[in-house]
C-alpha cells in the first residue's frame, strides 16, 4: 500500500509568480484535501475534492484552486502569490464513507520571496 | 465546526500514560470527536475518534465524559517518539478538519 505523496518538497517563488503543487493519493482513496500550515499554526483547511469536484472549501481566496484528477491524485494552484503564502501545504487523502480520517502527506515548504 | 480547547504544553515521564486533556463545550449532537498528531517536520497522523462512547485501538483509547463537553486522549506507554503536537478537533460535516495549535506533548526520558 503505498501512502501520500507531495511534490515537489520544497519551492521558493517570488511574490506575484504561481505554483503548481501535486499530490498523490493513498491507494484507493477517492476524496483529496489540501491545506495551509504557517509556522507555529495548525493546518488550515483549503479545498476538498472528490469525484473531480470541489466539495468544500475553507476561508481562501480565489486565486487558490484545484485539480483532482481521474487516478485521484490532485494540484493544488496558488496565483499571485504574496509573502503570507509562505508555508507548508498538505495533501490529505481519505475515503468518501469516512472522509474525517484523513491520511497525511509529508508537505511542500513554499517559501515566497 | 465546535471549537475545541487544549493546554499549550505537557510533560510526560517515558513509560508512564499520558493523558491529554481536551474541552469542547460547544459540541453538537451529531459531531465527532478526532484526534490527530504531528510530529516533527511531517504530516499529521489520525490517532482515533468517537462520538459517545470510549474508543480504544492500537495506538491510544479516547475516553468522552457523558455529557460531551470534554474528552481525554489516552497513550498508555508513552515513548520519546510520542513527542509531538497533538490535535483534538470536533466536527462532522464536509467543511474539513478544523485545528488549532494543539497540545504541545514532551515525553521526557
Amino acid at each position: 500500500e503505498t501512502g501520500v505523496t507531495q511534490s515537489p518538497t520544497h519551492l521558493i517563488k517570488t511574490r506575484g509568480q504561481q505554483v503548481t503543487l501535486r499530490c498523490s493519493s493513498q491507494s484507493g482513496h477517492n476524496t483529496v484535501s489540501w491545506y495551509q500550515q504557517a509556522l507555529g499554526q495548525g493546518p488550515q483547511f483549503i479545498f476538498q475534492y472528490y469525484r473531480e469536484e470541489e466539495n468544500g472549501r475553507g476561508n481562501f481566496p480565489p486565486r487558490f484552486s484545484g485539480l483532482q484528477f481521474p487516478n485521484y491524485s490532485s494540484e493544488l494552484n496558488v496565483n499571485a502569490l504574496e509573502l503570507d503564502d509562505s508555508a507548508l501545504y498538505l495533501c490529505a487523502s481519505s475515503f468518501r464513507q469516512v472522509w474525517n480520517e484523513q491520511f497525511f502527506g509529508p508537505g511542500t515548504r513554499l517559501t515566497v520571496l | 465546526d465546535a471549537k475545541t480547547t487544549q493546554p499549550p504544553s505537557m510533560d510526560c515521564a517515558e513509560g508512564r500514560a499520558a493523558n491529554l486533556p481536551c474541552n469542547h463545550s460547544t459540541i453538537s449532537g451529531n459531531e465527532y470527536v478526532y484526534w490527530y498528531r504531528q510530529i516533527h517536520s511531517q504530516g499529521p497522523q489520525y490517532i482515533i475518534h468517537g462520538l459517545k462512547n470510549n474508543e480504544t485501538n492500537e495506538m491510544a483509547s479516547l475516553i468522552i465524559t457523558e455529557d460531551r463537553k470534554s474528552s481525554t486522549l489516552i497513550l498508555p506507554h508513552a515513548t520519546l517518539r510520542d513527542t509531538a503536537v497533538y490535535y483534538c478537533i470536533v466536527g462532522g460535516g464536509a467543511d474539513g478538519l478544523t485545528f488549532g495549535k494543539g497540545t504541545h506533548l514532551i515525553i521526557q526520558p
